[in-house]
């Protein structure tokens, strides 16, 4: 079946910087796309989503941006802090069925 | 306001025996899920439900069974646990299904290890 997934599992990032991280779909039919952030034993928290009629959504310090054409989602994160760090997943909504996660990105920020 | 919780945080069992994960939320939300996570890996859905009576299965919903009898409350069952079993359980809610509704608020978790 289709799937989400991420092109880089670790992304090691020094404290200041940005963070880029990369995710691939592969169902053309989704239409609206989660990134979600975990922290070390704790459930996954929302960051940010976007539907399918835009290219680029902004939060407090977060982009998400959406490519159609190749399926490609990145979520940027200006000025990375420590408590950055985290597991980062993008989800999607292929149609009328529940959310599919990601294997997801783990961010270590570098003091 | 609580939100998802779940409970137990932590349990051992020990191969064949049985238990039941139970996940409250205070939100008044229709739709309820539960899923597996595995070292390394993503979130894999085991069952869901789409409102209280109701269930439905996900990716992985062998050797699980839930049920949805109050509109709060989403508890899971393991009849005969398995060590592929093994696993940190997220339960998570949402209100409906449109653009802010899909956004699923989680539980804090509950690691299983099965002996």
């Amino acid at each position: 079946g289709e799937s989400v997934g991420l092109h880089l599992p670790t992304l090691s990032v020094q404290e200041g910087d940005n963070s880029i991280i990369n995710c691939a779909y592969s169902n053309s039919a989704s239409d609206y796309f989660i990134w979600y952030k975990q922290e070390s034993g704790k459930g996954p928290q929302f960051i940010i989503d976007i539907r399918s009629n835009m290219d680029k959504r902004q939060g407090q310090r977060v982009t998400v941006l959406l490519n159609k054409t190749v399926k490609h989602l990145t979520l940027q994160i200006a000025a990375t802090q420590p408590g950055d760090s985290a597991v980062y997943f993008c989800a999607e909504i292929p149609g009328n069925t529940p959310l599919v996660f990601g294997k997801g990105t783990r961010l270590s920020v570098i003091a | 306001n609580a939100g998802v919780t779940q409970t137990p945080k932590f349990r051992v069992l020990k191969t064949g025996q049985s238990m039941t994960l139970l996940c409250a939320q205070d939100m008044n939300h229709e739709y309820m899920y539960w899923y597996r996570q595995d070292p390394g890996m993503g979130l894999r859905l085991i069952h869901y439900s789409v409102g209280e009576g109701t269930t439905a299965k996900g990716e992985v919903p062998d050797g699980y069974n839930v049920s949805r009898l109050k509109k709060q409350n989403f508890l899971l069952g393991l009849e005969s646990a398995a060590p592929s079993q093994t696993s940190v359980y997220f339960c998570a809610s949402n209100p409906f299904r449109d653009s802010l509704g899909n956004i699923q608020y989680f539980g804090a978790g509950t690691r299983l290890s099965v002996l």
